[in-house]
């Protein structure tokens, strides 16, 4: 069955360097997110992505954050200057094929922590 | 404001018995998902449904949209069940709206 692939899986960074975390979504798939967990608390919504622009973000997702799809196949989220607050699991999710959008397929997730 | 509110946020149980997971939310959803995540982080979809019930070998779940209430049932539960389960609602838009979490611990 196709999957979300995300890399890396964990990711250490100095506060105040910028970091790209990388995801594959579903080759078919239309719809793109971007989610985070905070340890110890429930999964927040970010961003989502469709036809190469951003359709929908949070109030998380300021000046510091933005997303690409570079390539047809890679979907990424940078973080331009890291903050501690920014520790977290980063999700990517994929959906749907064309005909509806479906459920969401998530990655296995990219642990940040910003030392 | 749109929340998804979920009970119980822990729960234990033996081999064998059957388990409901509760989820209530606001008026207007277009879809509710339930979803695994597993000790290690990773999160699985389970359902995704907008009315009735939906089975998938032990996990059926429900949804009673008058009531603003879903449910997700475990049969004959397993210690391989134990997990977190998270019900997500899609509102107007295509974005998830999270609860809490559920953690579930199945014992032998």
């Amino acid at each position: 069955e196709p999957e979300v692939t995300q890399t890396p899986s964990h990711q250490v960074t100095q506060m105040g360097q910028e970091v790209i975390l990388r995801c594959v979504p579903i080759s078919n798939h239309l719809y793109f997110y971007w989610y985070r967990q905070i340890l110890g608390q429930k999964v927040e919504f970010l961003v989502s992505f469709y036809n190469n622009e951003i359709s929908e973000k949070s109030e998380i997702f300021d000046d510091q954050f933005s997303v690409e799809r570079p390539d047809g196949s890679n979907f990424t989220l940078k973080i331009r200057s890291t903050k501690l607050e920014d520790s977290a699991m980063y999700f990517c999710a994929s959906s749907g094929d064309g005909t509806a959008v479906g459920p969401q397929h998530f990655g296995d997730g990219t642990r940040l922590s910003i030392l | 404001k749109n929340e998804v509110e979920q009970s119980p946020q822990n729960l234990t149980a033996q081999e064998g018995e059957f388990i409901t997971i509760n989820c209530s939310y606001s008026v207007g959803i277009s879809a509710l998902h339930w979803l695994q995540q597993h000790p290690g982080g990773g999160i699985v979809s389970l359902f995704m449904l907008s009315s009735g019930k939906k089975k998938h070998g032990r996990l059926i779940a429900t949804i009673n949209i008058q009531e603003k209430h879903s449910s997700l049932h475990i049969t004959a539960s397993h210690p391989r069940d134990s997990a977190v389960y998270i019900c997500a609602a899609r509102y107007n838009t295509d974005k998830l709206i999270f609860g809490t979490g559920t953690r579930l611990q199945v014992f032998p």
